[in-house]
């Protein structure tokens, strides 16, 4: 099974709003990314936080982790049409920044 | 950030082929390569763990003759698709690592008719 489980699964909002996306995971983790990815694309790189961390900002985005819940969010403020993209998490559980596992994925689709 | 490039981006190869997908890190030397593999509308599977010299880990379930994974350098890293099937048909990514985090590449489509 996945560790890291997104919700929702489909987000759909009108330009300008928020965005916030969930993402949970099973076992303890050294540090949570988030990638986003376009259709048909690779990924990219977003955000890491460490399990040391409780938020962490870049831009737009902001990214809490609650290592009690086991969760991580993502809030995407002041959305654009460009933000339209799924949207993965990835743990790392090993402490080397080597393997992760991915979450299961929010496809965002931002309304112009 | 650290480049990772991927080649081919897209391939259609007939069934019973074999094909050959190319990963390099371009400005950072990566002891340890991933390979991920993305079917539609779901997340990325991990399939292998691959080590500069060594033999590549596989993933439960992946059988490792039919993807052969070779790093023979710390900027290179390539997968077999060895005899084809439709079911291999996917997006397959590769990432390289560093100490902070994964490079990904743009991924290669494979297509096997």
């Amino acid at each position: 099974s996945q560790q890291g489980e997104e919700d929702p699964q489909a987000l759909s909002i009108q330009e300008g709003e928020n965005a916030t996306m969930n993402c949970s995971y099973k076992t303890s983790i050294n540090n949570l990314q988030w990638y986003r990815q376009n259709s048909g694309r690779g990924l990219v790189h977003l955000i890491l936080i460490r399990s040391n961390e409780r938020e962490k900002h870049s831009g737009r985005l902001r990214v809490t982790l609650d290592t009690s819940k086991k969760s991580s969010s993502l809030l995407i403020t002041a959305s654009r049409a460009a933000d339209t993209a799924s949207y993965f998490c990835a743990t790392d559980a090993t402490g080397g920044y080597q393997k992760v596992t991915f979450g299961t994925g929010t496809k965002l689709q931002v309304i112009p | 950030g650290a480049v990772v490039s991927q080649h081919p981006s897209r391939v259609i190869c007939k069934s019973g082929t074999s094909v050959k997908i190319e990963c390099r890190s371009l400005d950072f030397q990566a002891t340890t390569m991933f390979w991920y593999r993305q079917f539609p509308k779901q997340s990325l599977m991990l399939m292998a763990t691959s080590n500069e010299g060594s033999k590549a880990t596989y993933e439960q379930g992946v059988e490792k003759d039919k993807f052969l994974i070779n790093h023979a350098s710390l900027t290179l890293s390539t997968l077999t698709v060895t005899s084809a099937h439709p079911e291999d048909s996917s997006f397959y990514i590769c990432s390289g690592s560093t100490k902070e985090t994964q490079y990904f590449g743009p991924g290669t489509r494979l297509l096997v008719l």
